[in-house]
């Protein structure tokens, strides 16, 4: 297991409401990216926090927004919640610094479904 | 944009076979990294092996091996003596790091492994 945690484990919510989930990065590491995993699908990125700002972001809208904090744990929000948002939602730390490899570590994901 | 396929939506082998998974890729980057990750039903995808673009000698991890031909845009793995713990969803992923690696990890629709008794 990486040292990796994401909550809730599971939620349901109804369509139109607002959600967060929470990610907890691997000690050490400073940079935290989300992905969406949809049913039968490889996950998909949505984006990535280093230094408390965004890094870089995927192809979501804006309804889908995050947070850093200083100790490099993760929300991310999303509003106006839509059927088609069900989905896992991974969270991967990584260390952001010299060089040119920074491997992602995931948590065990967070499966929210929309009703 | 990069894209990377999986043309094999699940595959079937007995244990102590050998297995070999395909992906292809598509890019206009010359800096990248491929990978192979291993997501079993308790869902935490699991880093399996790497490759290097830069780098030509395949990278080997134990009973996993990569065949990265990359003119080919290519990147197959090979499982060999496989085990009943190997039953998983593989996916292949790619990253560009011309971008410092802010653009995230882009993955293919995955392979389900079934490796029967």
């Amino acid at each position: 297991e990486t040292g990796v945690t994401q909550s809730p484990t599971h939620l349901i919510k109804t369509r139109g409401q607002q959600v967060t989930l929470r990610c907890s990065s691997q000690s050490g590491h400073n940079t935290v990216s989300w992905y969406q995993q949809a049913l039968g699908q490889g996950p998909q990125f949505i984006f990535q926090y280093y230094r408390e700002e965004e890094n870089g972001r995927g192809n979501f809208p804006p309804r889908f927004s995050g947070l850093q904090f200083p100790n490099y744990s993760s929300e991310l929000n999303v509003n106006a919640l839509e059927l088609d948002d069900s989905a896992l939602y991974l969270c991967a730390s990584s260390y952001t610094g010299t060089g040119g490899f920074n491997e992602q570590y995931f948590g065990p994901g967070t499966r929210l479904t929309v009703t | 944009a990069q894209t990377v396929t999986q043309s094999q939506p699940e595959m079937s082998v007995q244990e102590a076979e050998t297995v070999t998974l395909s992906c292809t890729y598509d890019t206009s980057e010359n800096n990248y990294y491929l990978f192979w990750y291993k997501q079993p039903p308790s869902r935490q995808m699991i880093l399996v092996i790497r490759q290097e673009a830069y780098k030509q000698q395949n990278a080997t991890e134990n009973r996993f091996s990569v065949n990265f031909q990359k003119a080919a845009k290519s990147f197959s793995l090979k499982i060999s003596d496989s085990q009943l713990g190997d039953t998983a969803m593989y996916f292949c992923a790619f990253i560009s790091y011309s971008g410092g690696g802010a653009d995230g990890l882009t993955f293919g629709k995955g392979t389900h492994l079934i490796i029967q008794p």
